[in-house]
């Protein structure tokens, strides 16, 4: 069964300091693969998302996610973290043959210290 | 404004007392899914539907039913909750799941004594 992993429940970054939050899947098929983002008490909003087009992907608020085949990995960066991406962070992916369902990572909980 | 909105926000209940939490979308999306909130564990599916009388389970189903007898709407039930399903509880919505951009709601979080 396809698997999301995610390295860390819990990520301190300096402000001003590179944010990396490592993302996994497991798949026999190349998937496609979605970073959402959900700040306190609020819903998840989709920051970036691949579906096969170029390996670095770029979102919103300055975070990149590059696709990396041979490492089946999603890696999430921003070059210089801010007080406001303090949030949750969860991988996503879905099978190309699936339409029916989206298997989430277990999140990340990124602080940001000023 | 594009929303997917669920209520009751905030709710808590006691064992074996009915309860629906209702969500709604304006953006005219086939699919439409509930997921599960619990610390370390992610968000998992409870049921989702393909488009208007088309509903599936997801990974955690037991204990919840649902409904999708109109485009927009796509209830929650809980028949008869038990403390093991006080959690957050996300409805989210998509036109085009398996590349689209999943919508949320705000979740609703049921406590259940």
């Amino acid at each position: 069964a396809q698997s999301v992993t995610q390295l860390g429940s819990h990520v301190s970054v300096s402000e001003g300091a590179l944010v990396l939050l490592r993302c996994n899947y497991s798949s026999s098929v190349p998937p496609y693969l979605f970073w959402y983002v959900q700040y306190p008490n609020q819903g998840l909003q989709l920051l970036l998302k691949y579906t096969s087009a170029a390996t670095l992907v770029k979102g919103i608020n300055g975070f990149e996610a590059e696709f990396k085949k041979s490492e089946t990995s999603f890696h999430l960066t921003k070059p210089s973290a801010h007080m406001s991406d303090a949030a949750e962070y969860f991988c996503a992916v879905t099978e190309k043959t699936s339409y029916d369902k989206v298997i989430f990572g277990p999140g990340t909980s990124l602080s940001v210290i000023p | 404004e594009a929303q997917v909105t669920q209520n009751p926000r905030y709710l808590i209940t006691v064992t074996g007392k009915k309860l629906t939490v209702t969500c709604s979308q304006n953006m005219n999306h086939e699919y439409m899914s509930w997921y599960r909130q619990d610390p370390g564990l992610g968000l998992r599916q409870i049921y989702y539907s393909m488009n208007v009388e088309v509903t599936d389970k997801g990974d955690v189903p037991e204990g919840y039913k649902v409904s999708r007898k109109e485009k927009r709407n796509f209830p929650l039930i809980l028949e008869s909750p038990s403390p093991n399903q006080t959690s957050l509880y996300f409805c989210a919505s998509s036109q085009r799941v398996n590349t689209g951009e999943l919508f949320f709601g705000e979740g609703s979080r049921l406590t259940v004594l």
